[in-house]
């Protein structure tokens, strides 16, 4: 009963440094999310798509890219760390476009530090 | 800018108490969600309430959206410890497939 996996669980990075957070869903959802949560403050969307192939830019989506080359996973990669990149990211699913009836589903995040 | 903003921004009561909390929202929607977040965890869906619903149950909560106002509110009765939480409204948009959250309420349960 896994639902959304997301690796690493923590990750400290020096500014400049490159890495890519994983996300998988095991619920055959199209739609997938890449969101980052800063205290005191609600989650923001950085990229997300609407299936297998596609992305889409969401409100914060410089400095990230993504990918979906399989169904059930999707890729969110940090080519030039910043400081100001220093995050809880969320990766999220859904069966069904926002305006429909279905919920997200979300990880438990990854917190990133960027040094 | 945030299409939800909750209200009040933190909330401590006793256990047993009831809790309530509003959302406003800026443009018109298609449905509005409510979340829970436990302290370092992802975010559980809660209740999802469309604009033509004015209001929803679920167990011991229960959700009322006023479009007119375009606003909403969360009720949680009897409140328990395990009910301590982070709780975040999230709207959609009408262009675009993206659901915009609130910066939330912290609630605490003292036992």
């Amino acid at each position: 009963n896994a639902g959304v996996t997301q690796t690493p669980k923590f990750r400290v990075l020096k500014t400049g440094q490159s890495m890519t957070l994983l996300c998988a869903q095991d619920m055959n959802h199209e739609y997938m999310y890449w969101y980052r949560q800063d205290p005191g403050m609600g989650l923001r969307l950085i990229h997300y798509s609407v299936g297998e192939g596609t992305t889409a830019k969401g409100e914060v989506p410089d400095g990230y890219n993504v990918s979906r080359l399989k169904k059930q996973n999707f890729l969110l990669g940090l080519e030039s760390a910043a400081p100001s990149q220093t995050s809880v990211y969320f990766c999220a699913s859904s069966s069904e476009r926002v305006s429909g009836n279905q919920p997200q589903h979300f990880g438990d995040g990854t917190r990133l530090s960027i040094l | 800018s945030q299409q939800g903003e909750e209200d009040p921004q933190a909330l401590s009561i006793q256990e047993g108490e009831n809790a309530t909390m509003n959302c406003s929202y800026k443009t018109s929607i298609n449905n509005l969600q409510w979340y829970r977040q436990n302290s370092g965890r992802g975010l559980v869906h809660l209740i999802l309430i469309r604009s033509n619903e004015r209001e929803k149950h679920s167990g011991r909560l229960r959700v009322t959206l006023d479009t007119s106002k375009k606003s909403s509110s969360l009720l949680i009765t009897a409140s328990r410890a395990a009910d301590t939480a982070s709780y975040f409204c999230a709207t959609d948009h009408a262009a675009g497939n993206k659901l915009t959250f609130g910066g939330g309420t912290r609630v605490l349960v003292k036992p």
